[in-house]
């Protein structure tokens, strides 16, 4: 495709559900990033998947949040049980290669958690 | 691991001034710098990089400089314009598969 693409672009759930968020690399891309970004707050890392490399989690607030890659190419980032704490805009990022190779970020999917 | 603090959290310049921010960074490893530009409901979008082995970039009106030793780098905006108005990330990584670590943004507000 010609961008990063993430679904859906809001979601609004009921506390104690569960979510997934999904994001669509660019073709080809090798690295794929996960980051929360709360209201007006910076960059907050969740995951890092590498190829076929085990993915560094070191990210991921709580056992509640987990993200898997299938086929080297879409990710779901899931979040169970979800609080309203979750509340934030999540972005996918993916680049060709791992850094230094330029980052290309998604729409975000804008979570709120009532 | 890395740890980025960026610097100020709010900038106001009148049109046409210059704009600087900058950010120190805490891995003597990491060798790439990249800036990025985050406009109101919109994507981060990188605007300008620069990687260790130089100490200056310039792109036009964007120039981003390198201070190994001391462990920092700063965006410089030239001529700023409204469209310069945005959130400005900093980012610091090592390279070679490694999370990226961004600074706490700044809000670049160019006032007419």
């Amino acid at each position: 495709g010609a961008g990063v693409s993430q679904s859906p672009s809001n979601k609004v759930t009921e506390k104690g559900k569960d979510v997934e968020l999904r994001c669509d690399p660019i073709s080809g891309h090798t690295a794929l990033y996960w980051y929360r970004q709360s209201l007006g707050q910076g960059l907050e890392f969740l995951i890092y998947f590498q190829g076929n490399s085990a993915p560094d989690k070191s990210g991921l607030p709580s056992d509640r949040f987990s993200a898997e890659r299938t086929g080297g190419s879409v990710s779901t980032l899931t979040i169970q049980r979800t609080q309203q704490e979750d509340s934030a805009v999540y972005l996918c990022a993916s680049s060709l290669g791992p850094t230094p190779d330029t980052i290309y970020f998604g729409e975000g999917s804008w979570l709120t958690v009532v | 691991g890395e740890n980025v603090e960026q610097h100020p959290s709010t900038l106001s310049v009148q049109e046409g001034d210059s704009a600087v921010i900058k950010c120190t960074y805490s891995d003597s490893a990491s060798n790439y710098f990249p800036w990025y530009k985050q406009e109101l409901g919109k994507r981060p979008q990188l605007i300008i990089d620069i990687r260790s082995n130089v100490g200056e970039k310039k792109d036009q009106r964007i120039a981003v400089t390198l201070n190994k030793t001391a462990k920092h780098f700063s965006l410089h905006i030239t001529e700023t314009q409204p469209e310069d108005s945005a959130v400005h990330f900093c980012e610091a990584s090592r390279g070679g598969g490694n999370k990226l670590t961004f600074g706490t943004g700044t809000q670049l507000k160019v006032e007419l």
